[in-house]
């Protein structure tokens, strides 16, 4: 079974609105990522969050990470119609795998 | 840099048809895995390697082989096509399991 499960499955903002998804994850980690897909293309890295880290910034981004609820969330400020496309959480653990979740669809509307 | 090149883009196969999927990177990468995503179930890992000569299972290996003599190149191969292996196939490397993954542009595979 996966490790990582995205909430909502889908969320449709207003550009300039702020989009905010989370994940879920079974067991323990050293790190949790972000990847961002746009339609018919190879994902692509956003962010990592180590396992001993709460929050991280990369630009419009930011992460955070409570390992005691095994949940982290994303949130991307001022959203642009660029930023629409499929959002997915990965986790890495000492069993040599990046397990992903389902993702979540973000459209922004102009 | 090329970064993760996969090939062919676009495959359809006869069930029962055999054919390899080629992935190459040029980043010096030890880690190499190969995913399937399928609609609603995200991505799903099907094998992986931490090095040359060494690979192992993910969570869907049943019908897929693979091998890794050099760094640079991780093939899969199915060995007996299903429709079931209907499928885009992401290759991805990286330094290891615990840092930035780069994905190949995806093998869009139908097995009719």
């Amino acid at each position: 079974s996966q490790q990582g499960e995205e909430d909502p499955q889908a969320l449709s903002i207003q550009e300039g609105e702020n989009a905010t998804m989370n994940c879920s994850y079974k067991t323990s980690i050293n790190n949790l990522q972000w990847y961002r897909q746009n339609s018919g293309r190879g994902l692509v890295h956003l962010i990592l969050i180590r396992s001993n880290e709460r929050e991280k910034h990369s630009g419009r981004l930011r992460v955070t990470l409570d390992t005691s609820k095994k949940s982290s969330s994303l949130l991307i400020t001022a959203s642009r119609a660029a930023d629409t496309a499929s959002y997915f959480c990965a986790t890495g653990s000492n069993d040599y795998k990046l397990s992903f979740g389902a993702g979540t669809t973000v459209t922004v509307r102009a | 840099n090329a970064g993760v090149t996969q090939t062919p883009k676009f495959q359809v196969l006869k069930t029962g048809q055999s054919m390899t999927l080629q992935c190459a990177q040029d980043m010096n990468h030890e880690y190499m895995s190969w995913y399937r995503q399928d609609p609603g179930m995200g991505l799903r890992l099907i094998h992986y390697s931490v090095g040359a000569g060494i690979t192992d299972q993910g969570e869907v290996p049943n019908g897929y082989n693979v091998s890794r003599s050099t760094t640079e190149d991780f093939p899969l191969r199915l060995l007996s096509a299903a429709p079931s292996q209907t499928s885009v196939y992401f290759c991805a490397s990286s330094t290891t399991q615990n840092t930035e993954a780069f994905f190949g542009q995806g093998t869009r595979l139908t097995v009719v």
